[in-house]
């Protein structure tokens, strides 16, 4: 079982560059969530979705957007890369019925030089 | 969301039981309490979750007070594979909330 995918793993980026992350998941989960960690601190909600064609922001959405065009993906978006973006990101999703039990990828690690 | 405190690190040995305890006194009546682990370079895995008095699966079990203002972890005989960071969470997420917080969590070390 697949579960939840991140693509890419790692990823090296120049401040003012853009750059897609994609989370894909075969569970038929309805909400899904974009995280970021940080070294020492815990998970933070950046966007998340509670389902095809819908997205709203978490605590931490500045910078980044985020689509969910079909219900088994949802994009990260970064615009204009920022050293301060540097950060492991998570995608996870849950079902409408137990949303506190998420499930989450194996994380994308960006670096914003 | 309820906020959570819970011991920044704990040291064990293998073969022990390791008891986390979280605080949660502004707990809602809606709240469950959820617990995730998580070990280095992967994403948090969900362990147990409860809404009062005990909850055990294959894993770990979960203890709560009959005010739940607080929540304890369980693992049973711990092993080197269960040093990682756990974390403790309460609350139940809606679409109009916009604060699920996991913390900084608890890191455990198990050494043999």
């Amino acid at each position: 079982n697949a579960g939840v995918t991140q693509t890419p793993k790692f990823r090296v980026l120049k401040t003012g560059q853009s750059m897609t992350l994609l989370c894909a998941q075969d569970m038929n989960h309805e909400y899904m969530y974009w995280y970021r960690q940080d070294p020492g601190m815990g998970l933070r909600l950046i966007h998340y979705s509670v389902g095809e064609g819908t997205t709203a922001k978490g605590e931490v959405p500045d910078g980044y957007n985020v689509s969910r065009l079909k219900k088994q993906n949802f994009l990260l978006g970064l615009e204009s890369a920022a050293p301060s973006q540097t950060s492991v990101y998570f995608c996870a999703s849950s079902q409408t019925e137990t949303k506190n039990i998420q499930y989450f990828g194996a994380g994308t690690r960006l670096s914003v030089l | 969301l309820a906020k959570t405190t819970q011991p920044i690190s704990m040291d064990s040995y293998e073969g022990q039981e390791v008891n986390i305890t979280c605080s949660h006194n502004n707990i809602a009546t809606n709240d469950y309490i959820t617990w995730y682990q998580q070990f280095p370079s992967q994403g948090p895995r969900f362990i147990i979750q409860g809404y009062k008095t005990k909850v055990t699966n294959e894993v770990a079990s979960l203890f709560i007070p009959a005010d739940r203002k607080s929540s304890t972890l369980s693992l049973p005989r711990v092993s080197l594979s269960d040093t990682a960071v756990y974390y403790c969470l309460v609350g139940v997420f809606n679409t109009g909330f916009q604060k699920l917080v996991f913390g900084t969590g608890t890191r455990l070390l198990v050494s043999p």
